[in-house]
């Protein structure tokens, strides 16, 4: 069974600065889908970027990007210039390839604080 | 265009009893989902609808059934609430359904937060 693994069960970062958070997936699949979520205070579950594994290129959305390592199946998200609205849980999370599963996998997450 | 709504935003039940969690989505979706999230956890599916008519178990489907009413419309009942079941509920949709294609990205309603004591 697939497994996601987020190893940093909180973080902080500084205002304006930049943070990385770290995923790692399981799986034996080599088409899938990797996706970061924010839950902030809300509890709204907020789609942040989506990488596709048949693509080399790093997904990017403004201000948040990722590092994508298919080999080392791992999926990190970074947060440039950190704003304060920034501050929620990021959850990782994999979906299995085309025609298959449609069930998204989360890690358990991480809670990213931001200090002025 | 709402997206995913959930009613209620809260409810407290007493062990034993039922109650129906409701999910609409208003975007033309073909698959919907049922997750629980417990603290310290990542939310886990409990039953998802691939295409109207159609239901399958998650992970966690015990204690739970679910009723794909049409397209827009997705239930979850506890017909006899467990404290265990005190949680977080999300339901959540997608474009993909038996079809496939590439919609895979999933959309999540507000939540409800369940207590049962």
């Amino acid at each position: 069974a697939q497994t996601v693994t987020q190893s940093q069960p909180e973080m902080s970062v500084q205002e304006a600065e930049t943070v990385t958070l770290s995923c790692t997936y399981d799986t034996s699949e080599s088409d899938y889908y990797l996706f970061w979520y924010k839950q902030p205070p809300s509890r709204q579950m907020i789609l942040v970027i989506r990488q596709e594994a048949y693509k080399q290129q790093n997904a990017t959305e403004n201000r948040f990007s990722v590092n994508f390592q298919k080999a080392a199946k791992s999926f990190s998200l970074k947060i440039s210039d950190s704003q304060l609205g920034d501050a929620a849980m990021y959850f990782c999370a994999y979906r299995g390839p085309q025609g298959g599963s449609e069930k998204l996998v989360f890690g358990k997450g991480t809670k990213l604080t931001v200090n002025p | 265009n709402a997206g995913v709504t959930q009613t209620p935003k809260f409810q407290v039940l007493k062990t034993g009893q039922s109650m129906t969690l409701q999910c609409a989505q208003d975007m033309n979706h073909n698959s919907m989902y049922w997750y629980r999230q417990d603290p310290g956890m990542g939310l886990r599916l409990i039953y998802y609808s691939a295409s109207e008519g159609t239901t399958d178990k998650g992970e966690v489907p015990n204690g739970y059934n679910v009723s794909r009413l049409n397209k827009r419309e997705f239930s979850l009942r506890l017909e006899s609430a467990a404290p265990s079941q005190t949680s977080v509920y999300f339901c959540a949709s997608s474009e993909e359904g038996l079809a496939g294609g590439v919609r895979d990205t999933q959309y999540f309603g507000p939540g409800t937060r369940l207590t049962v004591l």
